[in-house]
């Protein structure tokens, strides 16, 4: 069975910084792009970044770029996401997702985690 | 960035009749070299984590009812719930997947009229 639990939310201060981890089981971690899914309180989905196989290519939204960082150890079965000079319209659920393992056979995000909720608030 | 728009914002129907959801990008989707369509459909209930519902526009995931049908191409897409169930109250995004930024559609909220 495929699960994602994230951690490492919390309610942190504006400029400060959280790392949020995501532990990975049931699939083969090291041949999936993995992704970083935020939604505000009562608001939509907004992308956030994602992560190639082996941590080659990285992407990330405009809103986080310089902000933020996506990592993964694929020996231990781990994504991250590194936040840091962080703001008050950062404060969302972040969840971590499954991505695709071919992109010409890509099919959307098909596993998520509970997600872990980020507050940024003095 | 593409930016997805979705329509209506929210939706009642009664219990038993279609629902049914528009989706419409701001550039094409479709893959014409592998000729899919890199659009997805989520279900999201209230303190859920969204659920993969269709993707490719059109093919449903593994164990979802037959009732949710996607269509469309290029730029235009539908989700249709044939039938609508007590269980099905939930918010729909749809997210295209063809370039990055991936980016999701506003949500639809549907109820039950």
């Amino acid at each position: 069975e495929v699960q994602l639990v994230e951690s490492g939310g919390g309610l942190v201060q504006p400029g400060g910084s959280l790392r949020l981890s995501c532990a990975a089981s049931g699939f083969t971690f090291s041949s999936y792009w993995m992704s970083w899914v935020r939604q505000a309180p009562g608001k939509g989905l907004e992308w956030v970044a994602n992560i190639m196989e082996d941590g080659a290519e990285k992407y990330y939204v405009d809103s986080v770029k310089g902000r933020c960082t996506i990592s993964r150890d694929n020996a231990k079965n781990s994504l991250y996401l590194q936040l840091n000079n962080l703001r008050a319209e950062d404060t969302a659920v972040y969840y971590c997702a499954r991505d695709h393992n071919d992109r010409w056979d890509e099919r959307g995000l098909d596993y998520w985690g509970q997600g872990t909720l980020v507050t940024v608030s003095s | 960035d593409i930016v997805m728009t979705q329509s209506p914002d929210s939706l009642a129907v009664s219990l038993g009749e279609r629902a049914t959801i528009n989706c419409k990008s701001s550039q094409t989707v479709f893959y014409s070299s592998i000729n899919k369509n890199y659009l997805a459909w989520y279900q999201q209930k209230p303190g859920q984590p969204p659920k993969l519902l269709i993707y490719w526009a059109s093919t449903r995931e593994s164990g979802v009812p037959d009732r949710f049908s996607g269509s469309g191409s290029g730029t235009d897409f539908t989700l249709t719930i044939s039938s609508l169930q007590a269980e099905d109250v939930a918010v729909y995004y749809c997210q295209q997947y063809y370039s990055t930024p991936r980016t999701f559609g506003q949500g639809t909220k549907l109820e039950i009229k």
